[in-house]
């Protein structure tokens, strides 16, 4: 198994630009989480699906984040229009079973840059 | 609210020595206590979490209700230790976990 897998591994795009970031969750797994990483604010968690419903998207910073989980196989985040204080490491990670007692195995991460 | 805190963004400590990365935690409830690694160029993975109560990679983590802590240990730090290291807090109930800022730890040869 690959794991979790995330793509683009590195994004660079203007301020304005439309960017979207994509997941492939671990296959069985019914749980499925967006972070994002800066020096500063450690780990956020920003969504989280369970079932590919959204449970919690109060860590989304602002209405220019959207994710979606259109099938338990993949999910996108969003983010329209990108400003330069979005870029960070955004990390996609899923686990098995609710109630969270199961690990969260987490993807590579998405290193974007906004310039 | 649930509050995980890492006071020490960066720690370096000499291989051979002890090292302690400290986590203090903000829970009205009875709370699950996690710590993930992330090593250079690999994933964040689960290290250990309170309620297996084992030692993983000669760390320990003991879960300290009336301090309110997690703090990880280990008696003789190995350079290959050298990694970044996240205290993670489940509510009960809960299927997401609240992640502090992190500890770089860094073991010098």
């Amino acid at each position: 198994d690959a794991g979790v897998i995330q793509s683009p591994r590195h994004e660079v795009t203007e301020m304005g630009q439309e960017v979207t970031l994509r997941c492939k969750p671990i296959s069985g797994h019914n749980s499925l989480f967006w972070y994002r990483q800066t020096m500063m604010r450690g780990l956020e968690l920003l969504i989280y699906f369970n079932n590919n419903v959204p449970i919690d998207d109060s860590g989304m910073p602002e209405d220019r984040f959207s994710a979606k989980m259109p099938n338990a196989s993949f999910s996108t985040l969003k983010i329209q229009p990108s400003e330069p204080r979005d870029s960070a490491v955004y990390f996609c990670a899923s686990s098995l079973g609710g109630g969270g007692r199961q690990p969260q195995h987490f993807g590579d991460g998405t290193r974007l840059s906004i310039l | 609210a649930q509050r995980v805190t890492q006071p020490e963004k960066l720690l370096s400590v000499f291989k051979g020595a002890p090292v302690e990365l400290k986590c203090n935690y903000s829970y009205s409830g009875s709370p699950e206590l996690f710590w993930y690694v992330q090593y250079s160029r690999q994933r964040l993975q689960l290290l250990l979490r309170h309620i297996s109560r084992e030692s993983i990679k000669g760390f320990t983590a003991d879960l300290n209700k009336g301090e309110t802590s997690f703090h990880l240990k280990k008696p003789f730090a190995q350079e290959e230790d050298s990694a970044m290291y996240y205290c993670a807090l489940r509510a009960t109930g809960a299927n997401n976990l609240f992640f502090g800022t992190g500890t770089r730890l860094t073991v010098i040869p």
